[in-house]
């Protein structure tokens, strides 16, 4: 089974431009979770889709915005770039909650964000 | 709301050496327990997890007992090796508010 996929890996923008960061989840895999890591702030949650709706936000600006497609891919978006925005953008895909609540998430390797 | 609290890092231990990286957790109800790996330029892999009380998870030499009465994860390796430098994240997953929280990750080095 293919693994979760990130596009493009890597990506340098300047100030005040905007960004789009695509992420393939594994085969069957409903549930999309980003995260931002930086070495400063360590691993923060940014928001969760589960068949195209959002289901869970973290703490961020509405620069920060995503969607999910009928096929489970997903996508982030950052307007308005700052060099604060400069980071490790890690997509998780997971089935989704069971009954049992396990919720186990599989990371792809992540899109490194450099802002000039 | 939920959190995960380890130890900040960075731990540095020769290799052979005994490790013990501590993870605590506050959560509403019942939640499973995992340990994460991340390797340097990589993504986060899952290590190993915990469903309910007193279970316990392994994989690769590594393992963690979910305790619910000092509600603790604590991931430990018998003798630790070059290869397992890396960062690792204790988290859980609560049915409750069906989310994931994850801890600050915890540096550690092996040093030959």
């Amino acid at each position: 089974k293919a693994g979760v996929t990130q596009t493009p890996r890597y990506l340098i923008k300047t100030r005040g431009q905007q960004v789009t960061l695509s992420c393939s989840p594994i085969s069957g895999h409903r549930s999309v979770s980003w995260y931002q890591q930086t070495p400063g702030q360590g691993l923060q949650f940014l928001f969760e889709y589960f068949s195209e709706t959002q289901r869970n936000k973290g703490n961020f600006p509405g620069r920060f915005s995503g969607r999910q497609f009928s096929n489970s891919r997903s996508e982030m978006n950052v307007s308005t770039l700052e060099l604060g925005d400069s980071a490790l953008y890690l997509c998780a895909s997971s089935v989704g909650f069971g009954d049992s609540g396990s919720y186990e998430q599989y990371f792809g390797p992540g899109t490194r964000l450099t802002v000039t | 709301g939920d959190s995960v609290t380890q130890m900040e890092g960075p731990v540095t231990l020769s290799e052979e050496a005994f490790l013990t990286i501590n993870c605590t957790y506050t959560a509403t109800g019942y939640p499973s327990l995992f340990w994460y790996v991340q390797y340097p330029g990589e993504g986060l892999q899952l290590l190993l997890k915990a469903t309910k009380a007193d279970d316990k998870g392994s994989n690769k030499g590594f393992e963690a007992t979910y305790r619910k009465e000092t509600t603790s994860f604590h991931l430990e390796k018998g003798s630790v090796q070059v290869s397992d430098s890396a960062v690792y994240f204790c988290a859980l997953s609560d049915l409750f508010y069906q989310k994931v929280t994850f801890g600050i990750g915890t540096k550690l080095q092996v040093i030959p």
